[in-house]
Order: C-alpha cells, then sequence, then structure tokens
C-alpha cells in the first residue's frame, strides 16, 4: 500500500463546476496536509495546508480532513480552464518529511 | 532571495558523467529538501537538510548520490556515474519549520537532467 493515494485522473469537469479532488493516506500519525497544485513543466506551488479535522476555505478552495478515515480533499469551486493543472497530495511522514502522492490530473472544459 | 533558485534549469549529460546540481533556499530556510521528480510521479524523497547536517538521505538511491550544504545555506545534489535511470527532475525545496507544524516547503523551478 503506498503512503498516499490519489486518483490519477484525469478528472474532466466543465467551467464553473465544483471539482472534487481526494487523497487517502497510511500513517494514522500523520499531522499535516497538503495541497499543491502543478502545471505541465512546472515545480510544484502551495495552494493550502490543514492540520484539524473538518473545513478550511480559502477563496474558491475548499480542504476538508477527516483523521480517523485518514482521507483528505480539494474541493474547487466555480473551476476555471485555469485550474487545469495535476494537484499533489502531501502528507508529514514524521516530523520533517512531506511525503506526496502521484497527483490528479484535472481538466477544466471550457 | 525571493523564492527557491536552482541552477541550471536544464541539464543534458552523457552516461558516466558526473553532475552537480545547485539550489540556494528562500533567505532564512533552515530546513532544505531534494527531491526527484519522474514523469507522471508526485515528487519522490530523497534527502533533507536541516542546517548543515543531512538530517535524513534515506532517500539517496545509491552510493552515487550525495548532497552538501556546507554553510547552511546553498546546497548541491552531486550525481556520479549518471545511468540513464537517473534522468528526472531534480526539485529542491525550502521551508522555515518542518511539516509536522503545519508549514509548507517551497519548490524551486526544478533542474531537468537528462542522461543520454
Amino acid at each position: 500500500q503506498k503512503e498516499v493515494e490519489q486518483n490519477s485522473g484525469p478528472l474532466s469537469v466543465p467551467e464553473g463546476a465544483i471539482a472534487s479532488l481526494n487523497c487517502t493516506y497510511s500513517d494514522r500519525g500523520s499531522q499535516s496536509f497538503f495541497w499543491y497544485r502543478q502545471y505541465s513543466g512546472k515545480s510544484p506551488e502551495l495552494i493550502m495546508s490543514i492540520y484539524s479535522n473538518g473545513d478550511k476555505e480559502d477563496g474558491r478552495f475548499t480542504a476538508q480532513l477527516n483523521k480517523a478515515s485518514q482521507y483528505v480533499s480539494l474541493l474547487i469551486r466555480d473551476s476555471q480552464p485555469s485550474d487545469s493543472a495535476t494537484y499533489l497530495c502531501a502528507v508529514n511522514g514524521g516530523t520533517y518529511k512531506y511525503i506526496f502522492g502521484t497527483g490528479t490530473r484535472l481538466k477544466v472544459l471550457a | 532571495g525571493a523564492g527557491v533558485s536552482q541552477t541550471p534549469s536544464n541539464k543534458v549529460t552523457e552516461k558516466g558523467k558526473y553532475v552537480e546540481l545547485r539550489c540556494d533556499p528562500i533567505s532564512g530556510h533552515t530546513a532544505l529538501y531534494w527531491y526527484r521528480q519522474s514523469l507522471g510521479q508526485g515528487p519522490e524523497f530523497l534527502i533533507y537538510f536541516q542546517g548543515t547536517g543531512a538530517a535524513d538521505d534515506s532517500g539517496l538511491p545509491n552510493d552515487r548520490f550525495f548532497a552538501v550544504r556546507p554553510e547552511g545555506s546553498v546546497s548541491t545534489l552531486k550525481i556520479q556515474r549518471t545511468e540513464r535511470g537517473d534522468s528526472a527532475v531534480y526539485l529542491c525545496a525550502s521551508s522555515l519549520l518542518t511539516p509536522a507544524s503545519g508549514i509548507s516547503a517551497f519548490f524551486g523551478q526544478g533542474t531537468r537532467l537528462t542522461v543520454v
């Protein structure tokens, strides 16, 4: 079992819809969770971090964390074509290591 | 600097050659990470520095790979006797603190290494 699992996609949504990206992790001791966006040929850029159960909202983005189910998700409201990218989920491995999933490719259709 | 800077952005080398990849982290960031990313994969952890010391090098694939950070700022990833399988994008990231504290890492633009 991989430490961080994501569906590779592509996930296709129409412009203006809500995109829902999911991630599960295996280490119950993980405390911090991060979502990065990566455009093709570019490096990952941080979108959000979350470490408490529940929802955290930032603009059109909402991160959701459920530690009991070992599940973290990212919702993107009013999706735009410019949101088309690969979304990487990362969790802390121990105190200092970031462990990444393989990423979910999102395509927002105009 | 304003962000994490990596040089060169692209490197093409012949199999068997030695290469050095440089990373200049965000000023004041004591934690520095090297990751490797292959096409269609997420970043794979290689090594973590806290200050000058390599606190965890468990991700280095073999002894051909070595990294240093002599003054606690700039880091160099060194690869000896390169192989075609070493071809990937090498990413450097830095952060103020560790991820367990909820602090995020910020990535440089990466070095695309191609071994021919």
